[in-house]
């Protein structure tokens, strides 16, 4: 079982839709979660954390269950620009306190007019 | 000013060659770390680095040798290049800590060809 899996996609939505991706993760000793975009032949930036609470960060929502090691993104609204693959990001805490981050192979999104 | 700035962007170089990327952040982080990204768009980590040290090295091929002279460098040497390692390599700093990472900022990647 890999680590960190995604959805692949691609998903092709038309503007204003409300899309959501799944991630799930194998190791339940992981300590913080987070969700990357990354836009094509660029770097990989931080989307938004993910608290076990759920948060929400305007039209972007992520959700975190703990007990069935799965992590959400909701975009609602979705925009042109919201294209992109996102990556859902687990961190693993080993021993000595050191991190380890490790990503999922990303799920694509593509928004139409 | 760059946050994480990696050279060079590309490298194009025939098999057997002999090739390092350079890394450096201006963050004050204290973990750096080295991911390929291969033609399936697969993010994966490589290498680790704690204030110069070495934590993490994944089943990579001993031709990878990472070198951090200080907390503000990562470099990785590839010796004896094969043509599988044509891929993205990505720099990446984070502040550590016991209670989890914060956000890891990526450099803009090296696109290295192997020929």
């Amino acid at each position: 079982r890999k680590e960190v899996e995604q959805d692949p996609g691609p998903f092709n939505v038309p503007e204003g839709a409300t899309v959501a991706f799944n991630c799930t993760y194998s190791n339940s000793a992981s300590q913080s979660f987070f969700w990357y975009r990354q836009d094509c032949r660029k770097e990989p930036k931080l989307l938004m954390s993910v608290y076990s609470s759920g948060n929400e960060d305007g039209r972007f929502t992520a959700q975190l269950n703990r007990a069935s090691q799965y992590i959400s993104l909701l975009i609602r609204d979705s925009k042109l620009s919201d294209s992109a693959t996102y990556l859902c990001v687990v961190n693993e805490l080993r021993a000595g306190g050191y991190n380890k981050l490790i990503f999922g192979a990303g799920t694509r999104l593509a928004v139409h007019p | 000013d760059t946050a994480v700035s990696q050279t060079p962007k590309y490298l194009v170089t025939q098999m057997g060659n002999d090739k390092s990327i350079k890394c450096e952040q201006n963050l004050g982080h204290d973990t750096m770390y080295w991911y390929k990204q291969d033609s399936k768009k697969f993010l994966k980590i490589m290498f680790s680095y704690n204030n110069k040290e070495l934590i993490i090295n994944e089943t990579v091929p001993n031709r990878f040798s990472p070198k951090s002279p200080d907390k503000a460098h990562l470099n990785l040497h590839i010796n004896s290049l094969e043509l599988g390692d044509s891929a993205v390599y990505f720099c990446a700093s984070s502040q550590g800590g016991s209670w989890g990472t914060t956000e890891a900022f990526f450099g803009q990647g090296t696109r290295l060809t192997v020929v």
